[in-house]
């Protein structure tokens, strides 16, 4: 069974602070991703990344960056947390990026709240 | 620029009806869309898929039908169960260049037992 897994279901961070959101994935999928879920926003992309030590940037990169130092493991990391950063977080991985049936496998979210 | 659009934030439908969602998109690059299915406190999980040499998937109770003229694509629930309540997402990606997946703002969808 397919597992993508975030270190946190809840964090409460205080506005400044240097927040590490981790996820895992158990599937040995080359592309991984940081999604932010918004009210009235839907899903955005905030950064992907399609091999180890590779990133791309998404929609909205500002104040955000990412590491992946191994293929199971994609790193989301607020620099400085500002209380615009407060929002539930989505770590997904697929095989391919695209076009093929099955779509992208999601962790369970870490909803953030900057203080 | 929202990419993806869904222009119904809810929807209420009775049991055993007709779901039907609708999604537009204004980007003529994407050929491949997808539907996902948000529970609360949970992450979306796949739905169903289409390409864009189709216009037509079926999935057991989920179908999704793609007018590509129109740009609009659209997933029809037959018949609603109560455990269909969720929000769902529209999504759509092009082949090539980051090849990254757009999700619209999503519909909550209430079935009514």
């Amino acid at each position: 069974d397919v597992k993508v897994t975030q270190s946190s279901r809840y964090l409460v961070k205080r506005t400044g602070e240097k927040v590490f959101l981790e996820c895992v994935q158990d599937m040995d999928h080359e592309n991984m991703f940081w999604y932010r879920q918004d009210p009235g926003l839907g899903l955005r992309l905030i950064y992907f990344s399609y091999d180890v030590k590779m990133k791309e940037k998404g929609d909205i990169p500002e104040g955000y960056s990412v590491s992946r130092e191994k293929k199971e493991r994609f790193s989301l990391i607020l620099e400085s947390a500002s209380t615009n950063q407060t929002s539930m977080y989505l770590c997904a991985s697929s095989l391919v990026l695209t076009g093929v049936p099955g779509g992208a496998f999601f962790g369970q979210g870490t909803r953030l709240t900057v203080v | 620029d929202q990419q993806v659009k869904q222009n119904s934030p809810s929807l209420s439908v009775q049991e055993g009806r007709i779901s039907i969602l609708n999604c537009d998109y204004t980007n003529s690059m994407f050929d491949y869309f997808l539907w996902y299915k948000k529970y609360p406190a949970e992450g979306p999980t796949f739905l169903i898929s289409i390409s864009s040499i189709k216009d037509k998937n079926e999935d057991g109770r989920f179908t999704v039908f793609l007018n590509k003229s129109a740009k609009h694509l659209s997933l029809h629930i037959v018949p609603s169960q109560p455990g269909d309540s969720a929000v769902y997402f529209c999504a759509a990606s092009a082949f090539g260049g980051y090849q990254k997946v757009t999700f619209g703002t999503g519909t909550k969808l209430q079935v009514i037992p």
